[in-house]
């Protein structure tokens, strides 16, 4: 079975430009969740879908966003972007009620 | 206090012994812990789940619970160089499906 993929794997953007990623779950998982990996913080989690429902929200700005479509793929939206927001960006996919978490590849955003 | 703290490291061991990971947790609802191996360059993968309290073993992976302590621990047992990593533990906070992880332990064995 396919693992999650993320798109693109990497990314250079310039302070003030918007950028959106995209995620696809593990076939039969509804579940996606979204984290910020930086060296100074860690993971970091940004927020979760469940059958295209916002579930979780983490304590990062309104400049983050995401949705989930009806195939349970996921796109996060930055707007504004910061140089603070340099980092890799991370999806992991759940199947249903289970716990286990399952990350893909990620993005690397790299802000000049 | 933070939600989940992990010796910083980073630990070294000589090839075949046993690797000693530990991670506290400060909500004592959390009912799902969870260990993740990540590679330099590499995103995290999942290599131990735990929900009751004792021990878990899977290969040379023990995964060591204890709720009252509010304690999770991983050991490696024969630990190659092939394992050397960084070891993040993550919980469910809360009894939801976020994860908060530790910063991480860096495993280097030694050949």
């Amino acid at each position: 079975k396919a693992g999650v993929t993320q798109t693109p794997r990497y990314l250079i953007k310039t302070r003030g430009q918007q950028v959106t990623l995209s995620c696809s779950p593990i076939s039969g998982h509804r579940s996606v969740s979204w984290y910020q990996q930086t060296p100074g913080q860690g993971l970091q989690f940004l927020f979760e879908y469940f059958s295209e429902t916002q579930r979780n929200k983490g304590n990062f700005p309104g400049r983050f966003s995401g949705r989930q479509f009806s195939n349970s793929r996921s796109e996060m939206n930055v707007s504004t972007l910061e140089l603070g927001d340099s980092a890799l960006y991370l999806c992991a996919s759940r199947l249903g009620e289970m716990y286990e978490q399952y990350f893909g590849p990620g993005t690397r955003l790299t802000v000049t | 206090q933070k939600e989940v703290e992990q010796n910083s490291g980073p630990l070294s061991v000589p090839e075949g012994a046993i690797a000693s990971l530990n991670c506290t947790y400060s909500d004592r609802v959390s009912q799902s812990f969870f260990w993740y191996r990540q590679y330099s360059g590499k995103s995290p993968e999942l290599i131990m789940s735990i929900y009751s309290n004792g021990d878990k073993e899977d290969g040379r992976f023990t995964a060591q619970l204890n709720k009252a302590s509010q304690y999770v621990s991983l050991l490696i047992r024969d630990s190659q160089p092939s394992d050397s990593a960084t070891y993040l533990c993550a919980v469910n906070i809360g009894g939801n499906y976020k994860l908060t992880f530790g910063k991480g332990t860096l495993l280097t064995v030694n050949p």
